[in-house]
C-alpha cells in the first residue's frame, strides 16, 4: 500500500479510550469544514462535515467542533476501535467548485 | 456501483515522458477533481471541473492538463514528466445537488518518475 504519514504526528489511544484529533485552519471564509479519514493504500473517506454557522455537530462515534475564534476545528472518536487506526485529515471548503484544502494530517494508532 | 476508478494503479516513467491517468465515475456527479498528495503531506488539488466541458486550475496545475468531454471521465495528462511529479494522485467527485459536501475518492494512482 502507500506510504501515507511517514512523518506525520500520531496519536497512540487505547482501544476504547476516546480520541481527539485538532486541525486549525487558515481561512475565515471556508463555509465548510471536513474531516477524511485515509486507510494505507486507500482514498480518504469522508466522515463528517460541519458548516461554518454551527460550532458542533455529531455523527455515529464522532463529533466536530468548530471554533471560529482561534481558527480550530477538532474531531472527538468515541470509544476507539481497532478499525478507527488511519491518518485523519481536516479541510476546508469554498462554495466555488467545492475545492478543499486540506490540513497536514495526524495518525491515529489504537492498541488493543 | 464502482464508484469512482482510476487507472493505472502504478506507473513508472521516465523523465520527458508523457501519460494519462484515467478516472470515471458511473455516480452522474457533475464535480470532478485531482489532487495530487506527496508522503507525509495533505492532498493538494491540481485541476477540477463542475461539469462537462468546464474546467479549472487548482492548487498546483503547473505540469498537468485536463479535459471533461463526458460527465463520467475526468482524465488528468502529463505532458513531459519531471520527478517533483513523483506522488500519489487521486481523483474525486461530489454531486452538487443536496446538502451533503462529500467528495468520493477513487484508490489513487502511485506515479514515479526517474
Amino acid at each position: 500500500g502507500e506510504s501515507v504519514g511517514l512523518h506525520l504526528p500520531t496519536l497512540s489511544v487505547q482501544e476504547g479510550d476516546n480520541s481527539i484529533i485538532n486541525c486549525a485552519y487558515s481561512n475565515s471564509a471556508s463555509d465548510y469544514f471536513i474531516w477524511y479519514k485515509q486507510e494505507s493504500g486507500k482514498g480518504p473517506q469522508f466522515i463528517i462535515d460541519i458548516r461554518s454557522n454551527m460550532d458542533k455537530r455529531q455523527g455515529q462515534r464522532v463529533t466536530v467542533l468548530l471554533n471560529k475564534t482561534v481558527k480550530h476545528l477538532s474531531l472527538q472518536i468515541a470509544a476507539t476501535q481497532p478499525g478507527d487506526s488511519a491518518v485523519y485529515f481536516c479541510a476546508e471548503s469554498f462554495a466555488a467548485g467545492n475545492k478543499l484544502t486540506f490540513g497536514g494530517g495526524t495518525r491515529v494508532l489504537v492498541k488493543p | 456501483n464502482a464508484g469512482v476508478t482510476q487507472t493505472p494503479k502504478f506507473r513508472i516513467l521516465k523523465i520527458g515522458q508523457s501519460m494519462t491517468l484515467q478516472c470515471t465515475q458511473d455516480m452522474n456527479h457533475n464535480y470532478m477533481y485531482w489532487y495530487r498528495q506527496d508522503p507525509g503531506m495533505g492532498l493538494k488539488l491540481i485541476y477540477y471541473s463542475v461539469g462537462a466541458g468546464i474546467t479549472d486550475k487548482g492548487e498546483v496545475p503547473n505540469g498537468y492538463n485536463v479535459s471533461r468531454s463526458t460527465t463520467e471521465d475526468f482524465p488528468l495528462r502529463l505532458e513531459l514528466a519531471a520527478p517533483s511529479q513523483t506522488s500519489v494522485y487521486f481523483c474525486a467527485s461530489r454531486n452538487s445537488q443536496g446538502a451533503s459536501n462529500e467528495q468520493y475518492f477513487g484508490p489513487g494512482t502511485r506515479l514515479t518518475v526517474t
